[in-house]
């Protein structure tokens, strides 16, 4: 139990689009939500924690006009990266809240390259 | 901002030695956790130390904390080349886990 699927696995764009990312939560409500990003052979970084209707708390320093995060459900947050730049190419991975004995559950990531 | 420091960065060794990797965070916690992350994949749990634990065993897996250094390690042992990923710490404070830096293990067969 306690999956969180995340889609795409692997999106190419071209500057100055938009690209949304969605985690779902499949088998149970995910009340809240995280979303990190990861550079090459780094950690990662918090950028911002959803909460079901509500807005979202964004990390120092991650504009959050850049990285529109949408909870709207109790199984679904999106994070759509506008005006996308090279600079954004990255890989970006959710997280939620869970009732597993660890906490946290993952999504599978996503592989953003922008052209 | 990470929670704190890793070492080794990167770690290699032979398949069968025991692969030992140290975590060192700043802010309190209730527990820690140990992430495996495949190249470009998806992050597995591993492991979880509470706060007033101080040591854990999983199969081959073997978990310290020391509060008092505000300091974890993970220990790996008999290792096999599917070993070969990065590891992180995670330290859960009240509401969110921060990662540490990770350290890349590559076990040669």
């Amino acid at each position: 139990g306690a999956v969180v699927s995340q889609h795409p696995s692997r999106v190419i764009c071209k500057s100055g689009t938009s690209v949304k990312i969605e985690c779902r939560s499949l088998d149970f409500q995910a009340t809240t939500m995280f979303w990190y990003r990861q550079f090459p052979k780094q950690s990662l970084m918090l950028m911002a924690t959803s909460n079901e209707g509500s807005k979202a708390t964004y990390e120092q320093g991650v504009e959050k006009d850049k990285f529109l995060i949408n909870h709207a459900s109790l199984t679904l947050s999106t994070l759509t990266v506008t005006s996308a730049h090279p600079e954004d190419s990255s890989f970006y991975i959710c997280s939620a809240m869970t009732g597993t004995p660890h906490g946290y559950t993952f999504g599978s990531g996503t592989r953003l390259t922008v052209v | 901002s990470q929670q704190g420091e890793e070492d080794p960065q990167a770690l290699s060794i032979q398949e069968g030695e025991n692969a030992t990797m140290n975590c060192s965070y700043k802010t309190s916690i209730n527990n820690l956790q140990w992430y495996r992350q495949n190249s470009g994949r998806g992050l597995v749990h591993l492991i979880l130390i509470r706060s007033n634990e101080r040591e854990k065993h999983s199969g081959r897996l073997r978990v310290t904390l020391d509060t008092s250094k505000k300091s974890s390690s993970l220990l790996i042992t008999a290792s096999r080349a599917a070993d070969t990923a990065s590891y992180f710490c995670a330290g859960a404070g009240s509401y969110q886990l921060t990662f540490g830096k990770g350290t890349k293990l590559s076990v040669i067969p």
